[in-house]
């Protein structure tokens, strides 16, 4: 059964850039929230998505977005990189159906430059 | 919104030795996990446990939902017990703690 899968595992980009990062769900689940970790802190929520819209957000700027495609999988896009996004970003999967907890991925380490 | 406090901070044993881990939150919650954050960074889930008392070998966490608290307990510690522990609260969102940091020592 496979976990939660995320790509890139770490991507370099400049200031002024956009990046996008990608999550799979684990099977079975058709939620997926994101989170940012900045070093030495808890993760921070961003945004959740479920039937492909946006359910509720945490306090994040506009130039973090995301999409939920229909297979469940989904994106989180963040425009105008500043050196402050450095961090690892998280995605959980869950399902409304049968909640157990959320489940995590690996996550990506974005450093801005 | 609901505020998460984990204690304490940093926590340094030697291997064998026994501790506890603090969760305070302070609102009524949907749900509570605990994790364990690996150095690579991968979050482990170890317990997802709104309300009693669960046991998984060496781990047991017991949630009391009513006083707005829950416990984590390690027996007979080990090196690969190291790491960050987490534990999160899910009302509308999760919210996690500032986590507590531990090292066990051979």
């Amino acid at each position: 059964d496979a976990g939660v899968t995320q790509s890139p595992t770490h991507l370099i980009k400049t200031r002024g850039q956009q990046v996008t990062l990608r999550c799979s769900p684990k099977s079975g689940h058709d939620t997926v929230s994101w989170y940012q970790q900045a070093l030495g802190q808890g993760p921070q929520f961003i945004f959740q998505y479920y039937e492909e819209e946006e359910r509720q957000r945490g306090n994040f700027p506009d130039r973090f977005s995301g999409h939920q495609f229909p297979n469940y999988s989904s994106e989180l896009n963040v425009n105008a990189l500043l050196l402050g996004d450095s961090a690892l970003y998280l995605c959980a999967s869950s399902t409304d159906r049968e909640f157990y907890g959320y489940t995590f991925g690996s996550g990506t380490r974005l450093t801005v430059v | 919104g609901i505020q998460v406090e984990q204690s304490p901070p940093d926590l340094i044993l030697q291997e064998g030795a026994n501790s506890t881990l603090r969760c305070n939150f302070s609102d009524s919650v949907n749900n509570l996990q605990w994790f364990h954050q690996n150095p690579w960074g991968q979050l482990i889930n170890l317990f997802y446990i709104p309300s009693g008392t669960k046991q998984n070998g060496r781990l047991s966490a017991t949630t009391v939902a009513t006083e707005r608290y829950s416990l984590l307990y390690i027996s007979s510690s080990q090196t690969t017990d190291s790491g960050v522990y987490f534990c999160a609260v899910v009302t509308n969102d999760m919210r996690f703690g500032a986590g507590t940091r531990l090292t066990v020592k051979p």
